[in-house]
């Protein structure tokens, strides 16, 4: 079991430029989330999926879209980067959502310039 | 909407000391109660939960949380730290098929 991984681990765009990060779960869970993380922010949602082929925002939506075309995968895309996009991005699953512990990716660590 | 607050967002302690980490929630009714560690460059894993039941949860690497209602907490304590557990540590809450709501984290910096 690879668990939740993410592609790509790092990454360097110039403002304005377009990019996708790839989540993938082998846990056939339904729920998948990305958050993104900032020094003394914690943790906050983008968008979340209760399954596949829907979506949701979440706390911090403006500027990325979603998509969960197969139930193992949840794609996050930056339209067109700006510099406070800069951040770590986690992808996790989790089986429902409430009492249910969420699994996480490694990250992306993403630099928009 | 329900809330977290981790108060301290950095803890030094020497190695085989105490530690508490705090926090609290603001929730009106029963939530469920988290707390995830985060080790350097590496995603975040569950450390324990509470769900209903005894109100002090033991969880993986010696650590243990209380829930305590009536003040709205879910301190975090282990009775003696070592070098190896040092790295940020997030508490979060929930409610039934909701969404996760985290703290901002508290880093713990254990130095011998």
């Amino acid at each position: 079991n690879a668990g939740v991984t993410q592609t790509p681990k790092f990454r360097v765009l110039k403002t304005g430029q377009s990019m996708t990060l790839l989540c993938a779960q082998d846990m056939n869970h339904e729920y998948m989330y990305w958050y993104r993380q900032d020094p003394g922010m914690g943790l906050r949602l983008i968008h979340y999926s209760v399954g596949e082929g829907t979506t949701a925002k979440g706390e911090v939506p403006d500027g990325y879209n979603v998509s969960r075309l197969k139930k193992q995968n949840f794609l996050l895309g930056l339209e067109s980067a700006a510099p406070s996009q800069t951040s770590v991005y986690f992808c996790a699953s989790s089986y429902s959502g409430g009492r249910f512990e969420q699994y996480f990716g490694p990250g992306t660590r993403l630099t928009v310039t | 909407a329900q809330s977290v607050t981790q108060l301290d967002s950095q803890v030094p302690v020497f190695e085989e000391a105490p530690v508490e980490l705090r926090c609290n929630y603001s929730s009106s009714v029963s939530v469920y109660l988290f707390w995830y560690v985060q080790y350097p460059n590496q995603g975040l894993q569950l450390l324990l939960k509470y769900l209903s039941g005894s109100t002090l949860v033991k969880g993986i690497n010696g650590f243990e949380a209380e829930f305590n209602k009536s003040q709205t907490s879910f301190h975090l304590r282990k009775p003696s730290v070592h070098i190896s557990d040092t790295a940020e540590y997030f508490c979060a809450v929930s409610k039934s098929f909701q969404k996760l709501v985290f703290g901002t984290g508290t880093r713990l910096l254990v130095s011998p």
